[in-house]
């Protein structure tokens, strides 16, 4: 079975404190993918990255990060200095071999308060 | 990145009647979109995946019969919500499956049903 959990539903900090949102994802293929999205008010999904199963090197790009570790099955997203606009739904998904599928987790709101 | 439209991005209808929801591919051809149903609060839920000259693939659950999908060409699959219920009600958002090797796709920017 394939699973993607976001334990956190909803996390409040404060303006440029730093944040993580976890991500746990269960599959038995040994190719997956693995995304977050971003879900403003307006609805629409923002696309943030994609990891390949084979890919376990970390990125960085700007405020965000991206830590994942198959050994833990996690895959999880850090914003540094949060701001206002971060505020959203974000979203956790895996996708497994070529079929395109994507299984979304529970979602976590962040609010980013002033 | 590539565009996918979908229209219209708000519909109200009443009790009984049936909603077509159009999903586009602006900048290449996808012979497989896929259709995703968001209730308030909560997360989003596959409901099938569309392939151009084929019949759409439902997953467990959905009633196809209720959700017909038609994916005429390779840049236009359709969503049409039968004998619509408030129960229906919901934010529909399609995505078009580009790149199979790199799982690369683009989502649509959504559409609120709202069934009264």
């Amino acid at each position: 079975a394939q699973k993607v959990t976001q334990a956190q539903t909803e996390i409040s900090v404060v303006e440029k404190e730093d944040v993580t949102l976890d991500c746990v994802y269960e599959t038995r293929d040994t190719t997956y993918y693995l995304f977050w999205y971003k879900q403003p008010p307006s609805g629409e999904l923002v696309f943030l990255i994609r990891r390949n199963s084979f890919d376990e090197q970390n990125e960085i790009s700007g405020r965000y990060s991206w830590n994942f570790q198959k050994s833990t099955s996690s895959f999880n997203f850090t914003i540094t200095a949060s701001q206002v606009v971060d505020s959203a739904v974000y979203f956790c998904a895996l996708s497994s071999g070529n079929t395109g599928k994507l299984i979304f987790g529970q979602g976590t709101t962040l609010q980013v308060k002033p | 990145g590539a565009v996918v439209s979908q229209h219209p991005s708000r519909v109200i209808c009443k009790s009984g009647t049936s909603v077509k929801i159009e999903c586009r591919s602006l900048d290449f051809q996808a012979t497989t979109m896929f259709w995703y149903r968001q209730f308030p609060k909560q997360s989003l839920m596959l409901m099938a995946t569309s392939n151009e000259g084929s019949k759409a693939t439902y997953e467990q659950g959905v009633e196809k019969d209720k959700f017909l999908i038609n994916h005429a060409s390779l840049t236009l699959s359709t969503l049409t919500v039968t004998s619509a219920h408030p129960e229906d009600s919901s934010f529909y958002i399609c995505s078009a499956f580009r790149d199979t090797s790199y799982n690369e796709q683009f989502f649509g920017p959504g559409t609120r049903l709202t069934v009264l």
